[in-house]
């Protein structure tokens, strides 16, 4: 299996700062196709995930520009602009590179400073 | 409005079988995956296996692989989870999701669609 290692796992931000979490697969996530095999989810406390990115960079309908997804290969980061009290949550990457074995990281809990 | 409704809250005995559902409405049934994940209380998400209703191709992750059944009724645009006999380390919550595709490109965008969970419990 594809092993994916978030960081960090706590992450307490401020208010309108920025925000930035790193996902690393054991293996490439880059498809034959060209595209990367990388979603990003949030799960606010209590609720069902939610779709923030996929394909490594294209943003979910209704999702605030203020999150981002970059990068390619095995290395990935989901970035936050400006952090608002609703983004509080379990962030999670997951990886889709070989179907029915896909993966989710462990992980990073956002909390309001 | 494109909605997974999940069956309620079971509990279980060990031993026990149980199936429990997610039907979807508002789009076409037929066109989508529907995957499966388990939340242990207090812990991540793990990937289960997917399902296409057009023909009933169901994969599992290997770690569910034998442990579990995903199933579907065209006919009423449901997708089940199913356990023969039930573990107290099955106790979690479970989400179906939509994914739109499992071929990255074009047509591929992420689960998009989650239901609202169900909570199973295995105790004696």
């Amino acid at each position: 299996d594809i092993v994916m290692t978030q960081s960090p796992l706590s992450l307490p931000v401020t208010p309108g700062e920025p925000a930035s979490i790193s996902c690393r697969s054991s293996q490439s996530l880059l498809h034959s196709t060209g595209y990367n095999s990388l979603d990003w989810y949030l799960q606010k406390p209590g609720q069902s995930p939610q779709l923030l990115i996929y394909l490594a960079s294209n943003r979910a309908s209704g999702v605030p520009d203020r999150f981002s997804g970059s990068g390619s290969g095995t290395d990935f980061t989901l970035k936050i602009s400006r952090v608002e009290a609703e983004d509080v949550g379990v962030y999670y990457c997951m990886q889709t590179l070989h179907t029915p074995q896909y993966t989710f990281g462990q992980g990073t809990k956002l909390q309001i400073k | 409005e494109v909605q997974l409704v999940q069956s309620g809250t079971e509990v279980r005995k060990p031993g026990e079988s149980l199936k429990i559902s997610c039907k979807a409405s508002g789009y076409n049934f037929m066109s989508y995956w529907i995957g499966w994940v388990r939340q242990m209380p207090e812990k991540g998400l793990e990937w289960m296996g997917i399902i296409h209703p057009g023909d009933s191709d169901a994969r599992y992750s290997p770690s569910f692989q034998g442990q579990v059944t995903i199933s579907v009724d065209k006919s009423i645009a449901a997708a089940y989870l199913q356990w023969s006999s039930l573990r107290a380390s099955d106790t979690a919550m479970y989400y179906c999701a939509r994914l739109t595709g499992i071929v990255p490109g074009n047509s591929y965008s992420g689960l998009d669609v989650w239901g609202q969970g169900t909570t199973v419990t295995v105790s004696s």
